[in-house]
């Protein structure tokens, strides 16, 4: 499978701040790239998705920031709320697979 | 969004039987699912892809004989770990991708948490 990593394995914030969690990828050719969100004992959930052909997008309270010259990516969420804590995969898409980075454990201190 | 669903949730076996774990996309056809394997505090490993009608793909590592994937219809694939071990609990979870529109993200099913005992 092809390499996708995270700079942080945990994250601790306080709540109402806001969050950056970082991932590099190793495929220059990879063209879309989903952040996730997984709690415990559950299955990842969507978050927001960018395709190679961006270098930012917005959702409700995340943004995805996408730099393809570094082949880095960041997930930021804004307002930090204490149901935010769990922990945060990137994912890139390799032809028809995903492969998933190591994850960031988020914990928001109330 | 489209929802897939894994039964069961949860299984205990004992160390040398055979599970069965079920993956089911519930309002879309899926002619590709997903599997993956998850350790505690890891990431999610993908084992496998299902093809419907057809073979599946395994990732490199990735014993075909031991985890036998079935995908005999657009809305169900099944992964059967074979002769299981204690070293075989895990957390699996299989997705997969709607087709029939733009959005390319996959879904995910809840997992199911085998311990083998």
């Amino acid at each position: 499978g092809e390499s996708v990593g995270l700079h942080l394995p945990t994250l601790s914030v306080q709540e109402g701040d806001n969050s950056i969690i970082n991932c590099a990828y190793s495929n220059s050719a990879s063209d879309y790239f989903i952040w996730y969100k997984q709690e415990s004992g559950k299955g990842p959930q969507f978050i927001i998705d960018i395709r190679s052909n961006m270098d930012k997008r917005q959702g409700q309270r995340v943004t995805v920031l996408l730099n393809k010259t570094v082949k880095h990516l960041s997930l930021q969420i804004a307002a930090t709320q204490p149901g935010d804590s769990a922990v945060y995969f990137c994912a890139e898409n390799t032809g028809n697979q995903f492969y998933f980075g190591t994850g960031t454990s988020l914990t928001v201190i109330p | 969004g489209a929802v897939v669903s894994q039964h069961p949730s949860r299984v205990i076996c004992k160390s040398g039987t055979s599970v069965k774990i079920e993956c089911r996309s519930l309002d879309f056809q899926a002619t590709t699912m997903f599997w993956y394997r998850q350790f505690p505090k890891q990431s999610l490993m993908l084992m496998a892809t299902s093809n419907e009608g057809s073979k599946a793909t395994y990732e490199q590592g990735v014993e075909k004989d031991k985890f036998l994937i079935n995908h005999a219809s657009l809305t169900l694939s099944t992964l059967t770990v074979t002769s299981a071990h204690p070293e075989d609990s895990s957390f699996y979870i299989c997705s997969a991708r709607d087709p029939s529109t733009q959005n390319t993200e996959a879904f995910f099913g809840q997992g199911t948490r085998l311990t083998v005992v």
